[in-house]
């Protein structure tokens, strides 16, 4: 089993509906981060959380919510989905600070298209 | 501005030749310096991480290097094969965020048999 689960894998959904995709990791890390992949472009980060009472928004946070439910749970919604929105989602957990060399550890993806 | 730059864009190369990608960054104050490899489709896997002291690190076939002063690093792929096409990413900590990683836009490498 991957230590960092994603699911949906694949979700098509049309403009306006709300959208969850859920992500649950084994690894035992404090550090859960939400990150959005576009064609051509950088992953950007929406949302990261370092502990379950602990989230922060990214560089791309509009439109988005997350939810930790517990360490291993971290949630992201789309409360109204836009076809902007349309993107491959990554969930990934760390055990250390990043600056101080902590290693991300990636789910499989969830690829989203809102129609 | 933070930015990562890499080269070139796309790579195809025969299998069992070498081949070297290319990473500028301007990320200010900077921490350390990360190469990732993505399948299609698949996350992202971490292949080294260097700091501001380290120029050379391996991982089996693959070799990064770092310039700290020109703010260069590459990948080198040695004898490649088919299982190394993908996208590989460089990636750039700033010392300054607990958080933050600027990411390159990748150079997607394919193998031709």
């Amino acid at each position: 089993d991957a230590d960092v689960t994603q699911t949906p894998r694949n979700r098509i959904t049309k403009t306006g509906k709300r959208i969850m995709l859920e992500c649950s990791q084994t690894k035992g890390h404090d550090r859960m981060y939400w990150y959005r992949q576009d064609p051509g472009l950088g992953l950007r980060l929406i949302y990261y959380s370092f502990d379950v009472k602990d989230i922060n928004k990214g560089e791309i946070s509009d439109g988005y919510s997350v939810s930790r439910q517990a360490q291993a749970k971290f949630s992201l919604s789309l409360e109204s989905a836009i076809p902007n929105q349309t993107a491959l989602y990554f969930c990934a957990t760390s055990d250390l600070r990043l600056a101080a060399g902590g290693e991300l550890f990636f789910g499989e993806g969830s690829r989203l298209t809102v129609l | 501005k933070n930015q990562v730059e890499q080269s070139p864009q796309s790579l195809i190369i025969l299998e069992g030749k070498n081949c070297t990608l290319q990473c500028n960054y301007t990320v200010s104050p900077f921490s350390n310096l990360r190469w990732y490899k993505q399948d299609t489709g698949r996350g992202p896997v971490s292949l080294t991480i260097m700091t501001f002291s380290e120029n050379t690190k391996s991982n089996g076939r693959y070799t990064a290097t770092l310039d700290a002063d020109t703010k260069q690093s590459s990948l080198h792929i040695t004898a490649s094969q088919l299982s190394d096409s993908a996208s590989y990413i460089c990636v750039v900590t700033r010392m300054d965020s607990n958080y933050q990683l600027i990411w390159g836009a990748g150079t997607k490498l394919i193998i031709k048999p």
